[in-house]
């Protein structure tokens, strides 16, 4: 089975700041990871996915991610934050599981605010 | 521009009364997916179709069913709505499931709609 954790419900950062959000994940196979952005009362933009070879993955609007499968992490960063980033991520984990691709599992969430 | 549409965006229905969310997209996807999002949680997969193959996922309640008529519509039905059931309802399509030509990788990515946001009086 495959699950997330994403440390930190609520992230506050200065404009112009390093966005780190955290997300650890399980899985049992090799996980397929992927970031989603939430804007208020909006659907979920796929920021960035991780599925196999290189572990450093650019994303939309400046933010990166990296797999370490050493660690279980998938951390997604941005070196400069700005207004327009203030949103909900979601960390996600998909699994190949030989039948069928496995359904996303979603993460809590992590609300990042972003202070002039 | 080929995209997920949801109708309405808010809808409001009383305990117990039926209600029907809509779901319709252009770009031609073979899968349609249902979750359910309350407030400050994330996601919860409620079922899919690929196809015309329905795929409940088994934690589903009965009380939600799901309709696709054809490829384009995939509709989510409430039966007898409780308070528990408000929530945002979000509709995803992905090309297919699998691995296979979806891109680096092979995975196929979801594309979501805006959202229902449903409120029970």
């Amino acid at each position: 089975a495959q699950s997330v954790t994403q440390l930190g419900s609520h992230v506050s950062v200065s404009e112009g700041a390093l966005v780190l959000l955290r997300c650890n994940y399980s899985s049992s196979v090799p996980p397929y990871l992927f970031w989603y952005v939430q804007y208020p009362n909006q659907g979920l933009q796929l920021l960035l996915k991780y599925t196999t070879g290189a572990t450093l993955v650019k994303g939309i609007n400046g933010f990166e991610a990296e797999f370490k499968k050493s660690e279980t992490s998938f951390h997604l960063t941005k070196p400069s934050a700005h207004m327009s980033d203030a949103a909900e991520y979601f960390c996600a984990v998909s699994a190949w599981m030989g039948g069928s691709q496995g359904n996303l599992i979603f993460g809590k969430g992590t609300k990042l605010s972003v202070k002039p | 521009d080929a995209m997920v549409i949801q109708n309405p965006r808010y809808q409001v229905t009383q305990f117990g009364k039926p209600v029907t969310l809509s779901c319709s997209q252009t770009l031609n996807h073979n899968v349609m997916y249902w979750y359910q999002q309350k407030s400050s949680q994330a996601p919860k997969l409620l079922f899919h179709y690929y196809d015309k193959d329905f795929n409940n996922e088994a934690d589903t309640p009965d009380n939600f069913q799901s309709r696709r008529p054809n490829t384009s519509f995939c509709f989510l039905d409430i039966r007898s709505p409780g308070l528990g059931d408000a929530a945002m309802y979000l509709c995803a399509t992905s090309r297919d499931t699998g691995l296979g030509s979806g891109g680096p990788g092979g995975i196929y990515e979801q594309y979501f709609g805006p959202g229902t946001r449903l409120t029970v009086t």
